[in-house]
C-alpha cells in the first residue's frame, strides 16, 4: 500500500518567515509533486520532480523553491511567506512512464500566513 | 498549455439518483483522464480512469465515458449512496506534457438522504 506522508497537518507562520513542508513516500516512486489547492480552482501544480536532484517548475512556481536531495523525500520551501499563499498543500507521487500517470496523495497541509 | 474546465460546481441528487460531472480540456494530444475523488478532510484518490484509445469503462456504479472529437468526457454515477458525497476532480494528461495532470476546479456532490 502506498504510503505518501506529510510532515505537518495544520501549520501556522508569520508574514515573511521561512517555511518548510516536506513530503515522504515509501513506494521507491520516481516522481514527486506538489500541488495547492484553493476553493474553486482545483488542484494547481507549483513544481514536480522526476529524480533526485531534478525539479521543474509546475503552473505557479512564483513564490516557492523545491529541494529533493534523496528519492523518497521532496520538499516545498517559501523563502518568505505572505498571505496569499495561506491554502491547502499537497503532495503526490507516482511510478515513471505511463504508470506516471496515477498519482498517490498525501493528506494535505493547511498552511495559515497570518 | 492543458486547459480543464469542469461543471458543474456542485451537485445536489437525491439518494439512489444518478449523477453526472462533465469536464471539456483544449489539448488534442491529451490521453489519459483520471477522476478522483476527495471525501471531507482526506486526501484524493483516484477512483477511475480512462485512456484515449477506449470511449467508455465503467466499475460498478461508476463510469466514465470520453468523446475525443469533442474533447469532453464524463463521470456518471449511478444509484447514488451517502458515501459518494464528496468532491471530485477530473484531470487531464499526456506524454508530451511530461505527463503532469492538469486538473479541473473540482464539483462538490451532496447526496441527500
Amino acid at each position: 500500500d502506498v504510503k505518501v506522508t506529510q510532515s505537518s497537518r495544520y501549520l501556522v507562520k508569520r508574514t515573511g518567515e521561512k517555511v518548510f513542508l516536506e513530503c515522504v513516500q515509501d513506494m521507491d516512486h520516481e516522481n514527486m509533486f506538489w500541488y495547492r489547492q484553493d476553493p474553486g480552482l482545483g488542484l494547481r501544480l507549483i513544481y514536480f520532480s522526476y529524480d533526485v536532484k531534478m525539479k521543474e517548475k509546475g503552473d505557479i512556481p512564483e513564490g516557492y523553491s523545491v529541494s529533493r536531495e534523496k528519492k523518497e523525500r521532496f520538499s516545498l520551501i517559501l523563502e518568505s511567506a505572505s498571505t496569499n499563499q495561506t491554502s491547502m498543500y499537497l503532495c503526490a507521487s507516482s511510478l515513471p512512464g505511463t504508470a506516471a500517470y496515477e498519482q498517490y496523495f498525501g493528506p494535505g497541509t493547511r498552511l495559515t500566513v497570518t | 498549455g492543458e486547459n480543464v474546465e469542469q461543471h458543474p460546481s456542485t451537485l445536489s441528487v437525491q439518494e439512489g439518483d444518478s449523477a453526472v460531472i462533465k469536464c471539456t480540456y483544449s489539448d488534442s494530444a491529451s490521453n489519459y483522464f483520471p477522476w478522483y475523488k476527495q471525501e471531507l478532510g482526506k486526501r484524493p484518490q483516484l477512483i477511475i480512469d480512462i485512456r484515449s484509445n477506449v470511449g467508455e469503462k465503467k466499475d460498478q456504479r461508476i463510469a466514465v465515458t470520453l468523446n475525443k472529437t469533442a474533447k469532453h468526457f464524463s463521470l456518471h454515477i449511478t444509484e447514488t449512496q451517502p458515501e459518494d458525497s464528496a468532491v471530485y476532480f477530473c484531470a487531464a494528461s499526456s506524454f508530451s506534457n511530461d505527463y503532469k495532470l492538469s486538473f479541473g476546479a473540482g464539483t462538490t456532490v451532496t447526496v441527500r438522504a
